[in-house]
């Protein structure tokens, strides 16, 4: 099965960029979505969908993007209320499964 | 508004069943691809399986660990979203979430304890 792999986690200072990775075997030719989760428990947010697009209400400092074997969420400017759970997802067409990273825990110092 | 609201979670045996229900609103569920996932404590999302529109085949697919024991289903005429799981496992605990298929909307979740 398809597996994506994530940094357990990643610190910044705030007023920094973070960049958060998601590899997988040719993830270029996928469409890749980010979520964001506060709090387990809590709902996860979409906020990067099909590799770079926003959704309304999420800030311009997140984008996406996608290419070869990585896929990068990347938050401009970090601030302390990014601090959350960030997890990549793709849908595998060969076996019809969404299969999502395993999560990057985002730290602002 | 968009909401879906998870219903239908709470404690089970070992082999028990539990049926969790998604009420939807605020969108054309009839033309809706659903999905849902599940989160263990302290674990991460882990996607439980899709259920396609009607109008789209109505296809169901599983994740390898529920297949053969969980059931998705819907029923449009009360825009809900269904999730029938049998012979339940300690390792089926989790908050359990209903999204639509593209991942824009989520339910709050309804936690479900697997234990004897």
């Amino acid at each position: 099965s398809y597996v994506l792999t994530q940094p357990p986690s990643v610190s910044v200072a705030p007023g920094k960029t973070a960049r958060i990775t998601c590899e997988g075997i040719n993830i270029g030719i996928k469409s890749v979505h980010w979520y964001q989760q506060k709090k387990p428990g809590q709902a996860p947010v979409l906020v990067i969908y099909y590799d770079r697009d926003r959704p309304s209400g999420i800030p311009e400092r997140f984008s996406g993007s996608n290419s070869g074997n990585t896929a990068t969420l990347t938050i401009n400017r970090v601030e302390a209320g990014d601090e959350a759970d960030y997890y990549c997802q793709v849908w595998d067409s060969r076996s019809d499964h969404l299969v999502f990273g395993g999560g990057t825990k985002l730290t602002v110092l | 508004e968009v909401q879906l609201v998870e219903s239908g979670g709470g404690l089970v045996k070992p082999g028990g069943s539990l049926r969790l229900s998604c009420a939807a609103s605020g969108f054309t569920f009839t033309d809706a691809w659903m999905s849902w996932v599940r989160q263990a404590p302290g674990k991460g999302l882990e996607w439980v399986g899709r259920i396609k529109s009607k109008t789209d085949g109505g296809t169901i697919d599983y994740a390898a660990p529920v297949k053969g024991r969980f059931t998705i289903s819907r029923d449009d005429s009360k825009n809900t979203l269904y999730l029938q799981m049998n012979s339940l496992k300690i390792e089926d605990s989790a908050v359990y979430y209903c999204a639509t298929a593209v991942g824009d909307y989520w339910g709050q979740g309804t936690l479900v304890t697997v234990s004897s």
